[in-house]
């Protein structure tokens, strides 16, 4: 079975933190996903990356970012994390680009900024 | 970009009843999936299904994507069936959009 771990599962960080959220994938996918989930609003896009060092920004990537230096995994970065910035995290993966990949999720991260 | 609907927004049922969701988008598709969020947060792929039926157990999905709209059946629900159902959609990539989900609870 696809795992798709994330480090952190509860934070509480301050305003201003620098916040490092980490998500570790098992199946050699190429594609993994960082996206956002808010009451009422549903997932949102953060970011998202097709290969090593690659990234492209998805619908929400202001005050984030992201690294990539591993294929296994994706780093979400907060450089400077504001109270708007709480919410669940969550990272996916798929195999490769193109229509049709079962995309598969971890279990979430979820980030309180005091 | 594509806007994606999904009503009802919440359901109620008791054990054994039988519901349908719904999930209406904007746009053509090329990938649409079905995800079921459990009360502690994690989301399981249940259904790839952008166009056609298909059954898994007591759920089935049908897309008319013709008409841009999908549909999720469940039967003879149960307790943990219990939680968030989200549709998916892009029109032409993994990059999925989401619905708001439809908030399922059930009553034994």
């Amino acid at each position: 079975d696809v795992k798709v771990t994330q480090s952190s599962r509860y934070l509480v960080k301050r305003t201003g933190e620098k916040v490092f959220l980490e998500c570790v994938q098992d199946m050699d996918h190429e594609n993994m996903f960082w996206y956002r989930q808010d009451p009422g609003l549903g997932l949102r896009l953060i970011y998202f990356s097709y290969d090593v060092k690659m990234k492209e920004k998805g619908d929400i990537p202001e005050g984030y970012s992201v690294s990539r230096e591993k294929k296994e995994r994706f780093s979400l970065i907060l450089e400077s994390a504001s109270t708007n910035q709480t919410s669940m995290y969550l990272c996916a993966s798929s195999l490769r680009q193109g229509a049709g990949n079962t995309i598969y999720f971890g279990e979430g991260s979820w980030l309180t900024v005091v | 970009g594509i806007q994606v609907e999904q009503s009802p927004p919440d359901l109620i049922l008791q054990e054994g009843a039988n519901s349908t969701l719904r999930c209406n988008f904007s746009d053509s598709v090329n990938n649409l999936q079905w995800f079921h969020q459990n009360p502690w947060g994690q989301l399981i792929n249940l259904f790839y299904i952008p166009s056609g039926t298909k059954q898994n157990g007591r759920l089935s999905a049908t897309t008319v994507a013709t008409e841009r709209y999908s549909l999720l059946y469940i039967s003879s629900s149960q307790t943990t069936d219990s939680g968030v159902y989200f549709c998916a959609v892009s029109p032409f990539t993994d990059k999925l959009i989401f619905g708001t989900g439809t908030r399922l609870q059930v009553f034994p």
